[in-house]
């Protein structure tokens, strides 16, 4: 089956510190993925859209200068969180999405992000 | 707005047991609903995926049925086991764009 990772698998860094978050799809090139975020015995918040060789499409409330998001290849895209404070501690996890013989989206592991 | 209510929100059974997830959605209009299964700390795993022509989805314990019209989502486990112990969440989605909109999932402990 496909096969979504993502690295770090965790991550703690200091307040005002910049994070980046790779999701890489292995066997199969992914048109579109998207970033979530789900806080704590929560349940999953699209973040972005991103789709390969053209801007990320944000969700109503994410801050785009803070989560920045590229998706130079049709395997990798990368989550940045810039400026990082304790509030954007979350659970963060992409999906991969072939686009064209199959409705279904494969997720990565997730990234554990804690900020001090 | 797009509302996706998953009850009940945590459940615990002995093994052998056969069980009922309910999902209900506000917007009927939608293109296809997913079940995932979720355990903790990690990613998700899809179960099962009902396109929205369509009124059940099975896959070996696992059956998923759809409702579109009551907006309704029912994920039934046979036989259940520890194994399935995990937190199950269901998603809609609602056109092309294939964004997922998830609700708040069931937490499924099974006891030996």
């Amino acid at each position: 089956g496909a096969v979504v990772s993502q690295h770090p698998s965790w991550v703690i860094c200091k307040s005002g510190t910049s994070v980046k978050i790779e999701c890489r799809s292995l066997d199969f090139q992914a048109t579109t993925m998207f970033w979530y975020r789900q806080f704590p015995k929560q349940s999953l918040m699209l973040m972005a859209t991103s789709n390969e060789g053209s801007k990320a499409t944000y969700e109503q409330g994410v801050e785009k200068d803070k989560f920045l998001i590229n998706h130079a290849s049709l395997t990798l895209s990368t989550l940045t969180v810039t400026s990082a404070h304790p509030e954007d501690s979350s659970f963060y996890i992409c999906s991969a999405w072939e686009g064209r013989s199959t409705d279904t989206q494969y997720f990565g592991p997730g990234t554990r992000l804690t900020v001090l | 707005k797009q509302e996706v209510t998953q009850i009940p929100a945590a459940l615990s059974v002995p093994e052998g047991e056969n069980l009922v997830l309910n999902c209900s959605f506000t917007d009927s209009a939608i293109y296809n609903l997913q079940w995932f299964r979720q355990d903790p700390g990690k990613g998700l795993t899809s179960l099962l995926l009902i396109q929205s022509s369509q009124r059940e989805q099975t896959s070996g314990r696992l059956n998923a049925s759809l409702d579109k019209s009551s907006g309704r989502s029912t994920l039934y486990i046979a036989a259940s086991q520890p194994g399935d112990s995990a937190t199950y969440l269901c998603a809609v989605v609602m056109d092309s764009s294939y964004k997922l909109i998830f609700g708040s999932g069931t937490r499924l402990l099974v006891r030996p």
